[in-house]
């Protein structure tokens, strides 16, 4: 069975720090790890992370990729209030039509 | 934005009636996805559809019934709801060889 533990559950902040999302998985036959970001309705994509793919940036979001070690982190510098939102990790296997497992979720909140 | 639309996207009901909620896409996708989200779980995979009448279980199918008679319709069916399933529902779609999901706005089921 698929695996994803997000860690912490929930994080408060102050307006500018730098935030570390972490993502821990177990999957048979990985294919990739995807980070999304909800705020109040649907998750939006944010990454995708695959074995020719271990590193991705855009803007101030940044997130790698540990195979060997099972682990992706998401990292957020200069928070803004805006980045408040639940982070969510989700791993897709090879071969398979089941779409993704997703991890619970960490809860961020950014204050001014 | 992703051409998914979920219908209704508010429903109170009670508990022992059926409901039927609806997911249309535009985009021609193959695969479609019923997850529910609840505080403490997460996303959760309900049930799939890998084409028109191929459907299959997902983590949390018990109570749930789906059906695809055409590439752009998933519905998912709650023969007789219960407390339980009070829940946020969100439909999601993928193209074939990509891993990366979108998902429509969410429909909140509330079961009295």
């Amino acid at each position: 069975e698929d695996k994803v533990v997000q860690s912490p559950l929930s994080l408060v902040v102050h307006e500018g720090d730098t935030v570390t999302l972490n993502c821990s998985y177990e999957v048979t036959n990985f294919r990739s790890l995807l980070w999304y970001k909800q705020e109040k309705k649907a998750p939006t994509f944010l990454f995708m992370l695959t074995s020719s793919g271990i590193e991705k940036k855009s803007g101030r979001l940044s997130s790698i990729l540990d195979k060997k070690e099972l682990f992706s982190i998401l990292n957020i510098t200069a928070t803004q209030t805006g980045d408040s939102a639940v982070y969510l990790c989700a791993v897709e296997a090879q071969g398979r039509a089941d779409g993704l497992t997703f991890g619970k979720g960490t809860h961020l909140i950014i204050q001014p | 934005d992703a051409g998914i639309t979920q219908s209704p996207r508010h429903k109170v009901t009670e508990t022992g009636t059926p409901v039927t909620l609806r997911c249309h896409q535009t985009e021609n996708h193959r695969y479609m996805y019923w997850y529910r989200q609840d505080p403490g779980h997460g996303l959760r995979l309900i049930h799939y559809s890998y084409g028109v009448k191929d459907t299959d279980k997902g983590e949390v199918s018990d109570g749930y019934s789906v059906s695809r008679s055409k590439t752009e319709d998933f519905l998912l069916t709650l023969e007789s709801a219960t407390s339980s399933q009070t829940s946020v529902y969100f439909c999601a779609i993928r193209a074939t060889g990509t891993g990366e999901l979108f998902f429509g706005e969410g429909s909140r089921l509330t079961v009295l």
